[in-house]
């Protein structure tokens, strides 16, 4: 019973290419977020949605747009893929306690590879 | 604008324990000091979360001292299956929206 899941696990693409990475978790939590993990495991968060509300929007290239259908899932969608994109995307929750102190609860990664 | 800094690499010996310190100079009154843990092929993993002196809890204990400008992560009598990275995030999810990882710290564990 996985509370975060991403699908898929891995992604093998060409450049150009455009493809989507789903997320969903079932904690009941209010926020989301996608996190990029380069080769040297660097985490660095992209984007974060409370209650399907963009409310971290780091400096990412607009080729990234999260998307939002309800608050227990935020896809990633990847248009125009570049070699640069590859790397492991983590999707994660946390529940708004409204204290600031709120535990991330990680999703298992997406390793894309784009050739 | 706030920075994390941590070792990049450690190593300790099984029966051990091992500090790890984070160095966070900005951090903001309202930021929180959590540490994650991160195995090959997983996603980081929750272990502890402090705002200021010690919290414990059953893996870890946390360090902070008056000024908050570091931390230190203290496990206590490490094990073999503790070689992982352990990140630092200072962070703010109720005011300026703001989470500061930092680099990860390899720890390896020596039989």
């Amino acid at each position: 019973d996985t509370a975060v899941s991403q699908t898929p696990k891995y992604l093998v693409t060409q450049m150009g290419n455009d493809k989507s990475i789903k997320c969903e978790q079932n904690l009941g939590h209010d926020t989301m977020y996608w996190y990029k993990q380069d080769s040297k495991k660097f985490l660095k968060i992209m984007f974060s949605y409370n209650n399907k509300e963009l409310i971290i929007n780091e400096t990412v290239p607009n080729r990234f747009s999260p998307k939002s259908p309800d608050k227990a899932h935020l896809n990633l969608h990847i248009n125009s893929l570049e070699l640069g994109d590859s790397a492991v995307y983590f999707c994660a929750s946390s529940q708004d306690g409204g204290t600031g102190d709120e535990t991330q609860y990680f999703g298992p990664g997406t390793r894309l590879l784009v050739l | 604008l706030a920075k994390t800094t941590q070792p990049i690499s450690m190593d300790s010996y099984e029966g051990q324990e091992v500090n790890i310190t984070c160095s966070h100079n900005n951090i903001a009154t309202n930021d929180y000091i959590t540490w994650y843990q991160q195995f090959p092929s997983q996603g980081p993993r929750f272990i502890i979360q402090g705002y200021k002196t010690k919290v414990t809890n059953e893996v870890a204990s946390l360090f902070i001292p008056a000024d908050r400008k570091s931390s230190t992560l203290s496990l206590p009598r490490v094990s073999l299956s503790d070689t992982a990275v352990y990140y630092c995030l200072v962070g703010d999810m109720e005011g300026n929206y703001q989470l500061i990882w930092g680099a990860g710290t390899k720890l390896i564990i020596k039989p």
